[in-house]
């Protein structure tokens, strides 16, 4: 079975700009959490969407939005970006909504300038 | 707040020796204790959990030990290789809600 994807792998954006990343859960899987990782912070929970919706949400600004497709796949978006935004975005899927086994993708490293 | 506080920060160990990572935690509801390893350019991957009814689980070389009372729980490498060098991250959860990870400890196993 393929693994999760996310992509891009790496962007650079300029801050104001606004930058959407991508993610494609396991086949079978249908919810998916993000996570912004950043050094000394660990990981910090954004959202998680399960069939379309969001299950739970982490305590971000509300520039981070997301949103799920039918077929699992999920986007997230941060509008009017700033300096702090820089981070790996990890995006992690499991077979049902609160699944203990969370399978991660390998990131979008976002460097905001 | 921290939910999930993990120490140390970085970690060496010589060849052979044990690595012992700490976590704690202050949600007694969390019911659910996982690890994760995490090698530079990739995500982090599951590599043992365990539950609060027990209070230790072992898979291969690795070690969870879990203090209900204490609210604590810790990761034993035995046995450290040089490819067990990467980033360990603690993480806890309950009744299937979002996951509270640690800040996690840079592990660096030499030869």
């Amino acid at each position: 079975k393929a693994g999760v994807t996310q992509t891009p792998r790496y962007l650079i954006k300029t801050r104001g700009q606004q930058v959407t990343l991508s993610c494609s859960p396991i086949s079978g899987h249908r919810s998916v959490s993000w996570y912004q990782q950043t050094p000394g912070q660990g990981l910090q929970f954004l959202f998680e969407y399960f069939s379309e919706t969001q299950r739970n949400k982490g305590n971000f600004p509300g520039r981070f939005s997301g949103r799920q497709f039918s077929n699992s796949r999920s986007e997230m978006n941060v509008s009017t970006l700033e300096l702090g935004d820089s981070a790996l975005y990890l995006c992690a899927s499991t077979l049902l909504a609160g699944g203990d086994t969370q399978y991660f993708g390998p990131g979008t490293r976002l460097t905001v300038l | 707040q921290q939910q999930v506080k993990q120490s140390p920060q970085s970690l060496i160990v010589q060849k052979g020796g044990i690595s012992i990572i700490n976590c704690a935690y202050e949600n007694t509801a969390f019911d659910y204790f996982p690890w994760y390893q995490q090698f530079p350019g990739k995500g982090p991957a599951l590599l043992i959990a365990i539950r609060p009814d027990v209070s230790e689980k072992k898979e291969g070389r690795f070690t969870i030990s879990f203090n209900k009372s204490a609210k604590q729980f810790s990761l034993h490498i035995m046995d450290s290789q040089p490819g067990d060098s990467a980033t360990y991250f603690c993480a806890a959860s309950m009744l299937g809600n979002q996951f509270y990870f640690g800040t996690g400890t840079s592990l660096t196993v030499i030869p």
